[in-house]
């Protein structure tokens, strides 16, 4: 079975331009998560959706923003770069979508986009 | 809210045993997770705990005590290959949906 996608990989922009990244979740997973990483700050919630909704939704501005598709496909779009939104940006896909136990909170990572902001 | 704490860096030697802590503050949770990333890749999921107690994976084990709201991480008889940041992370039951929060994180050197 196919793992996670993501693309691009990697992603050179400008300050005040706008991006949008693309997930493919692993097949049967309808649960798809963003986070971003930096050296700062660590791994950070983005989102999360399921079923083509917003479930959940971490401390960043209006600038972040996502959706997925009802092929459960999701993409997220930063507008008005700014220079500390360079990071990596990271995906991940799960199989259960509520409750407790293994396969819920399995997680699994897609290799990220490396989002440089000039 | 929740915070999970961990050291930042930790060095050992090949053949050694190594263990990494995870401290946390969390309101309640289902279970602790542990997620291995090398640089440059992306994070992938090693260990759970959804009870308090060791669970063991090869040479990985994971401990959790919810009591003592710790937990921490084993990795025996090290190998270069197990040089890359380790991360803790927890399941909020009352945040809904799939939302992980991830410890800070503790970058692993094996050393010769």
């Amino acid at each position: 079975k196919a793992g996670v996608t993501q693309t691009p990989r990697y992603l050179i922009k400008t300050r005040g331009q706008q991006v949008t990244l693309s997930c493919s979740p692993i097949s049967g997973h309808r649960s798809v998560s963003w986070y971003q990483q930096t050296p700062g700050q660590g791994l950070q919630f983005l989102f999360e959706y399921f079923s083509e909704t917003q479930r959940n939704k971490g401390n960043f501005p209006g600038r972040f923003s996502g959706r997925q598709f009802s092929n459960s496909r999701s993409e997220m779009n930063v507008s008005t770069l700014e220079l500390g939104d360079s990071a990596l940006y990271l995906c991940a896909s799960s199989l259960a979508d509520r409750g407790p136990g293994l396969s819920t909170d399995t997680q699994y990572f897609g290799p990220g986009t490396r989002l440089t902001v000039l | 809210g929740q915070s999970l704490e961990q050291p930042s860096e930790v060095t050992a030697v090949e053949g050694a045993i190594v263990q990494i802590n995870c401290t946390y503050q969390t309101s309640g949770f289902y279970g602790l997770s542990w997620y291995q990333q090398h640089d440059g890749g992306a994070p992938t999921f090693l260990s759970y705990n959804a009870l308090d107690g060791l669970e063991e994976t090869g040479r990985f084990s994971s401990f959790l005590s919810r009591s003592d709201s710790y937990g921490y991480l084993l990795l025996q008889e090290l190998q270069m290959k197990d040089s890359a940041s380790y991360f803790c992370a927890v399941r909020s039951i009352t945040g809904g949906g799939n939302k992980l929060t991830f410890g800070t994180g503790t970058q692993l050197k094996v050393e010769l």
